[in-house]
C-alpha cells in the first residue's frame, strides 16, 4: 500500500529549540492529520487539517496543509523534554483508509 | 468516560495457536480499523470495518481475521498462519470514514510469540 515520504527520520535537539518536520505524498489528499505516539501507547491526534493552504495551531504546535495538496509541516516552537516521542502524518482522499508516514523520532536533550 | 478499550495491554502466543484481540468503543462510531505497528514501520492497515456485518481487507490482512458483529465491537484474531505475528497492535475509530472525519486510537496491544 502507499505511505508517505516523511522526514526526517530522526532528530536530536536541545531543550527549547524549534523543531520543523514535514510529510509529502505523491498523489493529492483531502485530509492531513499529525499524530504523537508516546512509548507503548496508542497515537494521540494533535492536528487536523482540511483545506489546501490551512495553517493551524495547538499550544506550541502548528501544522500546515500544503498548497499543492501533496505535502505538510509540523512545527514545534520551544521544545520542551515531554515533546520526546514519535511523530506521524496521515493523509486521506475521499472514502479511503488514512495513508501513514514512518515516523519522526524525536529526542530532546535537557 | 468516552474512548477505545484495548485489552490485554500485553498477550503471549504459543507458536501454533489462533489468539484474539479485543478493541470497544463507546464513540458510537461507525468506521473501525486494526492496524499492527512494527520498528521502524509505521503504521499498516491490516483490516477495517466501515459498518455492522461488513470489513474489508487492508494492506496486510493474510493470517489475520475479524468480526463486526457490534457497532462497538471489531476483535482482531490472529491466526496460526501468521508467520511473525510479534508487533504492536492497534485499534481506531472514527465516525465514518470520509474526507472530514478524524480518527482516534486505542492504547494497544502488545503481542510475544513464545
Amino acid at each position: 500500500g502507499q505511505q508517505l515520504n516523511q522526514s526526517p527520520q530522526s532528530m536530536f535537539i536541545q531543550e527549547g529549540e524549534d523543531v520543523s518536520m514535514n510529510c509529502t505524498s505523491s498523489s493529492i489528499f483531502n485530509t492531513w492529520l499529525w499524530y504523537k505516539q508516546d512509548p507503548g501507547e496508542g497515537p494521540v491526534l494533535l492536528i487536523a487539517l482540511y483545506k489546501a493552504g490551512e495553517l493551524t495551531s495547538n499550544g506550541r504546535l502548528t501544522a500546515q496543509f500544503g498548497i499543492t495538496r501533496k505535502d505538510s509541516f509540523l512545527n514545534i516552537s520551544a521544545s520542551i523534554p515531554s515533546d520526546v516521542g514519535i511523530y506521524f502524518c496521515a493523509g486521506r482522499r475521499g472514502n479511503t483508509p488514512l495513508v501513514f508516514g514512518k515516523g519522526t523520532r524525536l529526542s530532546v536533550i535537557a | 468516560d468516552g474512548g477505545i478499550t484495548q485489552s490485554p495491554k500485553y498477550l503471549f502466543r504459543k507458536e501454533g495457536q489462533n489468539v484474539t484481540l479485543s478493541c470497544e468503543q463507546n464513540l458510537n462510531h461507525d468506521a473501525m480499523y486494526w492496524y499492527r505497528q512494527d520498528p521502524g514501520q509505521g503504521l499498516r492497515l491490516i483490516y477495517y470495518s466501515q459498518i455492522v456485518n461488513d470489513f474489508q481487507k487492508g494492506d496486510i490482512a493474510e493470517g489475520y481475521s475479524v468480526s463486526r458483529e457490534k457497532k462497538e465491537s471489531f476483535p482482531l484474531t490472529v491466526t496460526s498462519a501468521q508467520k511473525n505475528p510479534t508487533a504492536f497492535y492497534l485499534c481506531a475509530s472514527s465516525i465514518q470514514q470520509t474526507d472530514q472525519e478524524t480518527q482516534y486510537f486505542g492504547p494497544g496491544t502488545r503481542l510475544l510469540v513464545l
